[in-house]
């Protein structure tokens, strides 16, 4: 079945970088387009990033537009997110998705980012 | 970005009641509407896609329709498992892919 596992969270000072793994098995990773998404504690869903089954289209939400590089290694079968400049605005459970079409039809457990001092 | 109105924010409901949760976009996104469910501490699940279609393996009591602005998610005999946070999400104005704040539904 389909399993998607996010890892590299933790406590980062604000001003400080990251990069997210997600490490993904059960389908042909190479075929899909990849999503990360977030969630500050106790509040909704907020789109980061995908990136097109070859790597070769990449999008970002404004809110993270020339602070977060998101990547692929199809070899690896695995999706990252480069996130650097953080802000205690991006605390938040980021979840690895994988889209089908236009929706996110699997998704990791997530993994927590605290920006704080 | 398109902004997604979600009503209510919360209700409360008891096993076996219809409940009805409405999900407004600030323009039209033809039927480029999905739903999600969420439970405490959990990812996520995709419930409807297409505004309407079932995702497989989810329960026949879930229920999606509308189409343009204004679409609803239907539990026709809420179960004990389904006291979780529901959110849409549209993807017509793909890549700002934009979700609802989500609504609540708890044990009356």
């Amino acid at each position: 079945q389909v399993q998607l596992v996010e890892s590299g969270g933790g406590l980062v000072k604000p001003g400080g970088s990251l990069r997210l793994s997600c490490a993904a098995s059960g389908f042909t990773f190479s075929d899909y387009y990849m999503s990360w998404v977030r969630q500050p504690p106790g509040m909704g869903l907020e789109w980061v990033s995908y990136i097109s089954s070859s790597g070769s289209t990449i999008y970002y939400a404004g809110s993270v537009k020339g602070r977060f590089a998101i990547s692929r290694d199809n070899a690896k079968n695995s999706l990252y997110l480069q996130m650097n400049s953080l802000r205690a605005e991006d605390t938040a459970v980021y979840y690895c998705a994988r889209m089908s079409g236009r929706d996110f039809d699997s998704w990791g457990q997530g993994t927590l980012v605290t920006v704080s001092s | 970005d398109i902004q997604m109105t979600q009503s209510p924010s919360s209700l409360s409901a008891s096993v076996g009641d219809r409940v009805t949760i409405t999900c407004r976009a600030s323009q039209s996104i033809s039927n480029y509407l999905n739903w999600y469910q969420q439970k405490p501490e959990k990812a996520p699940k995709l419930l409807i896609h297409g505004a309407s279609k079932l995702e497989s393996g989810v329960p026949s009591r879930f229920s999606g329709s509308g189409s343009g602005t204004d679409f609803t998610l239907t539990i026709s005999s809420l179960q004990p498992d389904d006291f979780a946070t529901y959110y849409c999400q549209q993807s017509y104005d793909t890549p700002s892919i934009t979700f609802g704040q989500g609504t609540r539904l708890d044990i009356k």
